[in-house]
């Protein structure tokens, strides 16, 4: 069974361009999670869907950020416009029951760099 | 808020050194404690978990337990190997605290052991 994925592994980008995350949880997991490590710091969380709908996104940074999850299943994290402060990785993570018991898988993230 | 303080790193150890590495957390409800691994190029896997005071956790020789009278959850192993080499990762979830649905992480320690 494939594990959470998340694409691109890596991107650079300049000041002001836009990017755009993808997750692909791993197929039934109706729980999806956003979460964000800048700078070698905490691992902090940006947004959690149930199926479509937004659960909490109580963590996302400010409105540059926006996150979909249009019929249930892969999820989009846009950053537009990106600025410096925006670099980091980004983990994806899902799983099957909430949380707090319920195991959550990761992906491998994807590492933001914004020049 | 809730959060997570774990040691600071590097930590660099000898082959088949004993391991330690401290968490300690604040939380205003009853939560459940975790340790994430990263190895490199990989995601974050649950390593371990305990859900109330004086659980001990365990996976692949690693162990943690729960200690609520010093709000603890300190990471040991007895007998470390080259490919323990990752970060790892404290983290909580704090259902009475309304953040059952999220993670709080923190900022990791990496661990390099050399033979």
């Amino acid at each position: 069974e494939a594990g959470v994925t998340q694409f691109p592994s890596h991107s650079v980008i300049e000041k002001g361009q836009t990017v755009t995350l993808r997750c692909d949880p791993i197929s039934g997991h109706d729980n999806l999670y956003w979460y964000r490590r800048v700078m070698g710091k905490e691992i902090k969380f940006l947004l959690h869907f149930v199926k479509e709908s937004k659960q909490d996104e109580s963590g996302m940074p400010n409105n540059r950020f926006l996150a979909e999850r249009t019929g249930g299943t892969y999820s989009t994290l846009k950053v537009q416009p990106a600025e410096l402060e925006d670099s980091g990785v980004y983990f994806c993570a899902s799983s099957l029951w909430g949380p707090p018991s319920a195991e959550a898988f990761f992906g491998q993230g994807t590492r933001l760099t914004v020049v | 808020g809730d959060s997570v303080t774990q040691m600071e790193g590097p930590v660099t150890l000898s082959e088949e050194a004993f391991l330690t590495i401290n968490c300690t957390y604040t939380a205003t409800g009853y939560p459940s404690l975790f340790w994430y691994v990263q190895y490199p190029g990989e995601g974050l896997q649950l390593l371990l978990k305990a859900t109330k005071a004086d659980d001990k956790g365990s996976n692949k020789g690693f162990e943690a337990t729960y200690r609520k009278e010093t709000t603890s959850f300190h990471l040991e192993k007895g007998s470390v190997q080259v490919s323990d080499s990752a970060v790892y990762f404290c983290a909580l979830s704090d259902q009475l605290a309304g953040g059952y649905n999220k993670l709080i992480f923190g900022a990791g320690t990496r661990l390099a052991v050399h033979p």
